[in-house]
């Protein structure tokens, strides 16, 4: 079964920092470009960052840069994202979400882990 | 960067057709990508590229594009696709590399 499972999540004090982990399993996880998304209580999906297969290509939202940081280790399937100084308004639900067949069609998602800050 | 703007909420009677809009320049350059999500779940993609839906989407749900409109219609609107519909593309403002979620349309059916 292909899936997708983060951790990670918890509650924070403004400023600290968190590790979002999210494990691949059921597909060639190395293959796929990788992407975050959250969801903050009761609003909308807003993207957050994406990495390429092979981590060379690396994006993120214009208004979280400097703050999170995508990274992923294809030995271990896994994709992670580190966030720091957090913000009273990063409190949502983070998910990882896998691409395929063009770079936004996000076929395969988490469940979900909350950061509460 | 760019924007991608849907009505914040719909409604359709059980078993009519029910036409979901999401609109912005970049839609120009880039196809949307569609997502449903019911409460307490995780979204599930329904439609991407052109008119292309993932396996095990039933075929009432098509999509299209013309100029910055893109659309999610479904034909024959079913109880169990009462949900929150968003659509998505890459951004044209940043060449394509970051990507947008329009804010949302939350679907009733009646």
């Amino acid at each position: 079964e292909v899936q997708l499972v983060e951790s990670g999540g918890g509650l924070v004090r403004p400023g600290g920092s968190l590790r979002l982990s999210c494990a691949g399993s059921g597909f060639a996880f190395r293959s796929y470009g990788m992407h975050w998304v959250r969801q903050a209580p009761g609003k909308g999906l807003e993207w957050v960052s994406s990495i390429s297969s092979t981590g060379t290509y690396i994006y993120y939202a214009d208004s979280l840069k400097g703050r999170f940081t995508i990274s992923r280790d294809n030995a271990q399937s896994s994709l992670y994202l580190q966030v720091d100084s957090l913000r009273d308004e990063d409190t949502a639900i983070y998910y990882c979400a896998r691409a395929q067949w063009e770079p936004s069609a996000f076929d395969v998602w988490g469940q979900g882990t909350m950061v509460t800050v | 960067s760019s924007e991608l703007t849907q009505d914040p909420a719909v409604s359709v009677a059980l078993g009519q057709t029910v036409r979901l809009i999401c609109q912005g320049d970049t839609l120009k350059s880039y196809y949307a990508s569609w997502f449903q999500q019911k409460p307490g779940q995780a979204p599930v993609l329904v439609m991407y590229g052109y008119n292309n839906r993932p396996s095990g989407i039933p075929d009432r749900f098509s999509g299209s594009r013309s100029g910055d409109t893109a659309s999610l219609t479904i034909t024959g609107a079913q109880a169990e696709d009462e949900a929150d519909y968003y659509c998505n593309s890459r951004d044209r403002d940043s060449g394509g590399n970051l990507v947008i979620f329009g804010g949302g349309t939350k679907l009733t059916v009646l």
